[in-house]
């Protein structure tokens, strides 16, 4: 099983360009997760998906879209990218029981210029 | 207010002695889940350890547990016989909320000295 897997690894975007981050889980889990993490800030949630057909606001949504494509399939959009929105993303899955343990991509790690 | 508040942005624990990561939530829900997760310098995200709210007995995993303290709000971590390999950011973690809403805290830079 490759787990939570994220495309692109790295990614330059210039400001005003627009991309899509792809994430795929191929543990039948039901929620999926996206964030980002800047230096001292920690991991903050930009949008999530408890169950297939479902997507709901995080923390910091603005500038940002999401698409729960299928259960395994969780894609973010730029639409407009600026240069705040540079970070590394990561995309997340859990299942809705149990320890609701959270299984990690390895990243994306986006500049924007 | 933050959710979660891990107050040591970085700690410095001598090889094989313990160390205590702190970390405090904030939340009116009556169950959620609290969370450890490491993160090595190559930055993946690595599940240490969980402890749900209405578990009465501190959670533990090998060298890893969890000093839960719920009149507190406080959930620290608790690393026996560091290693040179614990040498990391922690994240202190909690899950709240009828969609499962997960948040982060800024996390502890941990260095372990030889």
């Amino acid at each position: 099983n490759a787990g939570v897997t994220q495309t692109p690894k790295f990614q330059v975007l210039k400001t005003g360009q627009s991309m899509t981050l792809q994430c795929a889980q191929d543990m039948n889990h039901n929620s999926m997760y996206w964030y980002r993490q800047d230096p001292g800030m920690g991991l903050r949630l930009i949008y999530y998906s408890a169950s297939e057909g479902t997507t709901d606001k995080g923390e910091v949504p603005n500038g940002y879209n999401v698409s729960r494509l299928n259960k395994r399939e969780f894609s973010l959009r730029l639409e407009s990218a600026a240069p705040s929105q540079t970070s590394v993303y990561f995309c997340a899955s859990s299942e809705l029981a149990g320890s609701y343990e959270q299984y990690f991509g390895p990243g994306t790690r986006l500049t924007v210029t | 207010a933050q959710k979660i508040t891990q107050t040591q942005p970085g700690m410095f624990v001598q090889e094989k002695e313990a160390v205590t990561l702190d970390c405090t939530y904030d939340t009116s829900d009556q169950s959620y889940g609290l969370f450890w997760y490491k993160q090595p310098s190559s930055g993946e995200m690595i599940f240490l350890i969980y402890q749900g709210s209405y578990d009465e007995q501190n959670a533990t995993e090998g060298r890893y547990s969890l000093n839960f303290q719920k009149a507190r709000k406080s959930a620290n971590l608790v690393i026996s016989a560091s290693q040179l390999g614990d040498s990391a950011m922690y994240f202190c973690a909690m899950r709240e909320g009828p969609g499962n809403q997960f948040y982060f805290g800024t996390g502890t830079s941990l260095t372990v000295i030889p």
